[in-house]
């Protein structure tokens, strides 16, 4: 079954800090792989996408890698924001056919001043 | 901020009350879709549409009911109401091919009593 799987499910840090997140997947042929930033009462909002031959893409202080050898992607934020508390979510598209995305349950962040 | 608006944006109803929920979108995607989403886990497919008089099932489908008759109305309606539908419901709208992302609205929250 197509899994995307994400880590941690919780994270809690101080403002100006950095912050990694992960998200592994199954989801089989791979098209593209998005992260989305949902913040509390809003829907999500993409941030990136990534496709296969794509390793690094940044879009302000999120960086977003890729490694579609070990189905591995990450985000990271760098000097977090008060602003970024938020669940980020990994989403992954199969190529071909249907265009159907798979969630991952998010990461739920949370920067304290 | 995409142009996709979601209403109500609360309510509470009853058991057994036939209700729905409406999204409509100026972007003029084909591509819409009606997810489900409970706290800490990932979004759910219930519906999804790929242009007008084009509605398929999603892995919730069960119970509720779509229709496209519009391109920028996709209505979601519940026959029956009971206490387990109870949830936020998001509506997305898409563009072109898998790479595009989805544009969400700021869901409608459910409550059933």
């Amino acid at each position: 079954k197509n899994q995307v799987e994400q880590s941690p499910q919780s994270l809690i840090i101080l403002e100006g800090k950095n912050c990694t997140l992960q998200c592994n997947y199954t989801v089989s042929p791979f098209s593209n792989l998005r992260w989305y930033k949902q913040d509390t009462g809003r829907g999500p909002v993409s941030l990136t996408i990534m496709t296969f031959s794509e390793n690094t893409k940044s879009n302000g202080r999120y960086t977003a890698t890729l490694d579609a050898d070990t189905k591995q992607s990450s985000l990271h934020i760098t000097a977090s924001q008060l602003s970024d508390s938020a669940s980020y979510i990994c989403v992954v598209s199969r190529s071909g056919g249907s265009y159907i995305p798979t969630f991952g349950r998010g990461t739920s962040l949370i920067v304290h001043p | 901020e995409a142009d996709i608006y979601q209403t109500p944006r609360y309510l509470v109803i009853g058991t057994g009350k036939k209700i729905t929920l409406e999204c409509s979108q100026t972007m003029g995607h084909d591509k819409m879709y009606w997810y489900q989403q409970d706290p800490g886990m990932e979004l759910h497919l219930i519906h999804y549409s790929y242009g007008v008089n084009s509605t398929e099932k999603g892995d919730l489908s069960s119970e509720s009911t779509v229709s496209r008759i519009r391109t920028e109305h996709f209505p979601l309606t519940l026959e029956s109401a009971r206490p387990s539908h109870t949830s936020q419901y998001l509506c997305a709208s898409s563009a072109g091919q898998g790479a595009t992302p989805l544009h969400f609205g700021n869901g409608t929250r459910l409550t059933v009593t």
